[in-house]
């Protein structure tokens, strides 16, 4: 059965400094892997995805993620983080053959001024 | 403006009393979700839909109902809603699901609370 998994409840930058939010799935098939931001009292708002090809993955607010195959992870970066970054940073995994999409319990980020 | 609308933003109810929670897109979007939000838990799938007349059960569909009569409405409907369905509901959509891969669009939410 396919799996994500979010090893950090929260994570604590410093504005201005690189951030990192880690995220490892497990699918029998392909993975399709996403990353979806919630601020407060909104629903989730789509980030990035990859599908195929590159492995580095831009998408908005200046987010880019990385796909590593052969450690089944789909990490959430950025080089400067800003204090409008703080959220709740959900990854999640569909498997190309299957209707379902499974999220990770997510991250919280909180970055410091 | 593309969106998914939920309604109520809040509702607070009794035990055993039918509430339906109404959800509506407007991008003419195939595919339609329900979704749970429990702290330590984050998002547990309820129900899904792949189009009009079709409907699936999620992870968590115990306790729970929806209907997909037209294409743009997902009502959740809970017959006798119960103190351990008091969480925060997402209602989600995306364009032809299957193959595109296209992205969710999900609502505010609907913040139940059961006594």
């Amino acid at each position: 059965a396919q799996s994500v998994a979010q090893p950090e409840d929260q994570v604590n930058v410093a504005e201005g400094n690189p951030l990192t939010v880690k995220c490892t799935y497990s699918v029998s098939g392909n993975p399709y892997l996403f990353w979806y931001v919630q601020y407060p009292n909104r629903g989730l708002q789509f980030l990035l995805k990859y599908i195929t090809g590159d492995n580095l993955v831009k998408g908005s607010y200046g987010f880019e993620a990385e796909f590593n195959k052969s450690q089944t992870s789909f990490h959430l970066k950025k080089p400067s983080a800003l204090v409008s970054d703080s959220a709740l940073y959900f990854c999640a995994v569909r498997d190309y053959r299957d209707d379902k999409i499974i999220f990770g319990k997510g991250t919280r980020l909180h970055i410091l001024p | 403006e593309a969106q998914v609308t939920q309604n109520p933003r809040y509702l607070i109810t009794v035990t055993g009393k039918k509430l339906t929670v109404t959800c509506s897109q407007n991008m003419n979007h195939e595919y339609m979700s329900w979704y749970r939000q429990d702290p330590g838990l984050g998002l547990r799938q309820i129900y899904y839909s792949m189009n009009v007349e079709v409907t699936d059960k999620g992870d968590v569909p115990e306790g729970y109902k929806v209907s997909r009569k037209e294409k743009r409405n997902f009502p959740l409907i809970l017959e006798s809603p119960s103190p351990n369905q008091t969480s925060l509901y997402f209602c989600a959509s995306s364009s032809s699901h299957r193959g595109l891969n296209s992205p969710l669009h999900f609502g505010n939410g609907t913040r139940l609370t059961v006594t």
